[in-house]
Parts: structure tokens; C-alpha cells; sequence
């Protein structure tokens, strides 16, 4: 089945700097990559997603990039900001009848004043 | 938010008990997949339930079991309780099946003593 590899595990970053966040995938045949933002004792909260179709997908200060030749995503935040700390979990989908995600293991990022 | 929710929102059992959590999807959602969080890790997928049939299902044993309702609400079973099964339990529902977005519900946390 499929495995997500996510580093690095926590991230510290002074407010209006860049954070990166990256993901690897073994299984060829997914085509969905979603990132989800779960701060404290609350529900995982999609941010951006991208599909294999597309190499990379921007949102404000959100963007996604996906590289399906050597199966890894990144999550880019640019000016950051304080909200923007919590723990952030790439996935991928299980293509097939069912829309499984496989989850990475998630990246506590941490924006400092 | 979503309008996927949960209930109840936390729930304390003994071990070899028996309990039931609910979802109700989002409005005009056909698709509810449940997961498992354990504390510190990312959700991981227990089974997934489109048009009230199970459409795929993760690691997880027997004593894991769902439903799902005419009306696309669904209910996760959860026989015989381990103290391992302690861990946030979150339903998201999505259109499809077929890699649609998927929409967390606020979870359910489950502790087992």
C-alpha cells in the first residue's frame, strides 16, 4: 500500500519567513495530494490540494508543488504569521474504488514574534 | 467550518466494551470515511462508506465496523476495547468516492481505561 514521508517533523520560524514542508509517496498511482492544518484539540482543516495533472498550485500565501517523477510534494508558506502555527499533515490518495488517504506523520510548525 | 459532524465528543470506556460513534455528512455528501488519530501521529484510515455500502477498509481488525444510513449519515462500532484504541476518531465525508475532497468532522475522543 501506499506510505507518505514527511519532514522534517517541527519547524520554527520567525513571523514573515518562509516555511517548506516535504513529502514523499511510494505508490505511483496516486493522484491526489491534499495538506491539511490541525491546530489543538480541533479538526484537520483542508488548506490547499493538488492533482496529478497540475505541477503546482498557489493560493495566497499557500502554494503546492508536486514532482511525479521523483514522487515528492511540498507545502510552501510565504509571510508567515503567528495563526499559521500548528501541525500540518501531507496526504496522498489510494486510487481505486475508494478514496483512501495515507497520511504523513506531520510537521509542527512553530512561528516566533 | 464544515458541516460535517460528530458525536458524541468525547467518551470514556473500559476495556472489552462496546461503543458507537456518529457522523452526519455534509449536505449532499454521498461518501463518509472514518479514521483513527492516536495522539502525535497523523489520522489513519479505518474504512469508508459510499451509497451505504463499505467501499474499502484499512488495517484495522474485525471489531471495527460501520454503517451507513439512507440519509448518509454513518456510525462507527467499536467491539471488545483495547487500551490501544484510545485516540481521536474523525469521520470526513466527501462527494464521491473517487478522490473527492474530504471534509473532517471535530472528532471523537475516545478513552479507554
Amino acid at each position: 500500500g501506499e506510505n507518505v514521508e514527511q519532514h522534517p517533523s517541527t519547524l520554527s520560524v520567525q513571523e514573515g519567513d518562509s516555511a517548506v514542508i516535504k513529502c514523499t509517496y511510494s505508490d505511483s498511482a496516486s493522484n491526489y495530494f491534499p495538506w491539511y492544518k490541525q491546530e489543538l484539540g480541533k479538526r484537520p482543516q483542508l488548506i490547499i490540494d493538488i492533482r496529478s495533472n497540475v505541477g503546482e498550485k498557489k493560493d495566497q500565501r499557500i502554494a503546492v508543488t508536486l514532482n511525479k517523477t521523483a514522487k515528492h510534494f511540498s507545502l510552501h508558506i510565504t509571510e508567515t504569521q503567528p495563526e499559521d502555527s500548528a501541525v500540518y499533515f501531507c496526504a496522498a490518495s489510494d486510487t481505486g474504488t475508494a478514496s483512501k488517504l495515507t497520511f504523513g506523520t506531520g510537521t509542527r510548525l512553530q512561528v516566533t514574534l | 467550518e464544515t458541516g460535517v459532524t460528530q458525536s458524541p465528543t468525547h467518551l470514556i470506556k473500559t476495556r472489552g466494551q462496546q461503543v458507537t460513534l456518529r457522523c452526519s455528512s455534509q449536505s449532499g455528501h454521498n461518501t463518509v470515511s472514518w479514521y483513527q488519530q492516536a495522539l502525535g501521529q497523523g489520522p489513519q484510515f479505518i474504512f469508508q462508506y459510499y451509497r451505504e455500502e463499505e467501499n474499502g477498509r484499512g488495517n484495522f481488525p474485525p471489531r471495527f465496523s460501520g454503517l451507513q444510513f439512507p440519509n448518509y449519515s454513518s456510525e462507527l462500532n467499536v467491539n471488545a476495547l483495547e487500551l490501544d484504541d484510545s485516540a481521536l476518531y474523525l469521520c470526513a465525508s466527501s462527494l464521491t468516492g473517487a478522490t473527492d475532497t474530504q471534509y473532517f468532522g471535530p472528532g471523537t475522543r475516545l478513552t479507554v481505561l
